[in-house]
C-alpha cells in the first residue's frame, strides 16, 4: 500500500541551526502539506503546496520556514534558524483530492 | 470560541462496547469532515471522511455529520483493545487545509 515516508524519524539540533526535514509523498498525489504537533497539543497546519508553489500557509509559517520540491519525488521543509519552541513532531501529508495521508513524522528536538 | 472542539478524554470502555466520539465546530464553511486515528508518537491514520451532512459506514465505524448543529460523531461498534488510540476529528472548507480537534484518547479494556 502506498505511503508517505519521512526522514529522519528523529532530529536533534542546536538552537540557531538550520534543519531540513524530508518527505516522499505518495507518487500520484498532487497536493503536499506540512503539519506540526507540539507534545500534548493538537495537530496544526503549516503549509500546503500545489503545482510547485505554496497554495496556503498559516501564521506559524513565517520567514524562518520554507518548502521545496527539489525533484519529482521529494518534498522538504527547511527551518532556517531553529528556536526552542520549534521542538515538535512534524508531519508531511499528501492528497490526490480530498483524503490526506500522513507520514509517521519527524520528531524535532531543539536544544 | 475554538474552531473545533473535542473532549480530550480519556475515555475508557470495556471490550465489545459501542464507542461514541464527538466534535463540535464553529466555522460554517467546513464541508469535509474526517476522522483520524493516532497511536502514540505516530502519524494520523485516516479512518474515513464525510462530505456535508449525513452518515457513512465502513465496517465497525460509522461517521455522522449534522451541519445544522455543527456536530459530528464517530461510532465504533464491537470495540477491540486494538482500537485503543487517540481519535482526531479534522475538517476543511473550500481550501485544502485541515483544522484538527485536540483528539480524544480511547482505551478499550479486556
Amino acid at each position: 500500500e502506498p505511503e508517505v515516508t519521512q526522514t529522519p524519524s528523529h532530529q536533534v539540533t542546536q538552537m540557531g541551526q538550520e534543519v531540513i526535514l524530508r518527505c516522499v509523498p505518495i507518487s500520484n498525489h498532487l497536493y503536499f502539506y506540512w503539519y506540526r504537533q507540539i507534545l500534548g497539543q493538537k495537530v496544526e497546519f503549516l503549509v500546503s503546496f500545489y503545482n510547485n508553489e505554496i497554495s496556503e500557509k498559516s501564521e506559524i509559517f513565517d520567514d524562518q520556514f520554507s518548502v521545496e520540491r527539489p525533484d519529482g519525488s521529494n518534498f522538504t521543509l527547511k527551518i532556517r534558524s531553529t528556536k526552542l519552541e520549534d521542538s515538535a513532531m512534524y508531519f508531511c501529508a499528501s492528497s490526490e483530492l480530498i483524503e490526506a495521508f500522513f507520514g509517521q513524522g519527524t520528531r524535532l528536538t531543539v536544544v | 470560541q475554538k474552531e473545533v472542539e473535542q473532549d480530550p478524554g480519556p475515555l475508557s470502555v470495556p471490550e465489545g462496547a459501542i464507542v461514541s466520539l464527538n466534535c463540535t465546530y464553529s466555522n460554517s464553511a467546513f464541508q469535509y469532515f474526517m476522522w483520524y486515528r493516532q497511536y502514540s508518537r505516530k502519524g494520523p491514520e485516516l479512518l474515513m471522511y464525510t462530505y456535508s451532512s449525513g452518515n457513512k459506514e465502513d465496517g465497525r465505524f460509522t461517521a455522522q455529520v449534522d451541519k445544522s448543529s455543527k456536530y459530528i460523531s464517530l461510532f465504533i461498534r464491537d470495540s477491540q483493545p486494538s482500537d485503543s488510540a487517540t481519535y482526531l476529528c479534522a475538517m476543511r472548507g473550500g481550501g485544502n487545509k485541515l483544522t484538527f480537534g485536540t483528539g480524544t484518547q480511547l482505551k478499550v479494556e479486556l
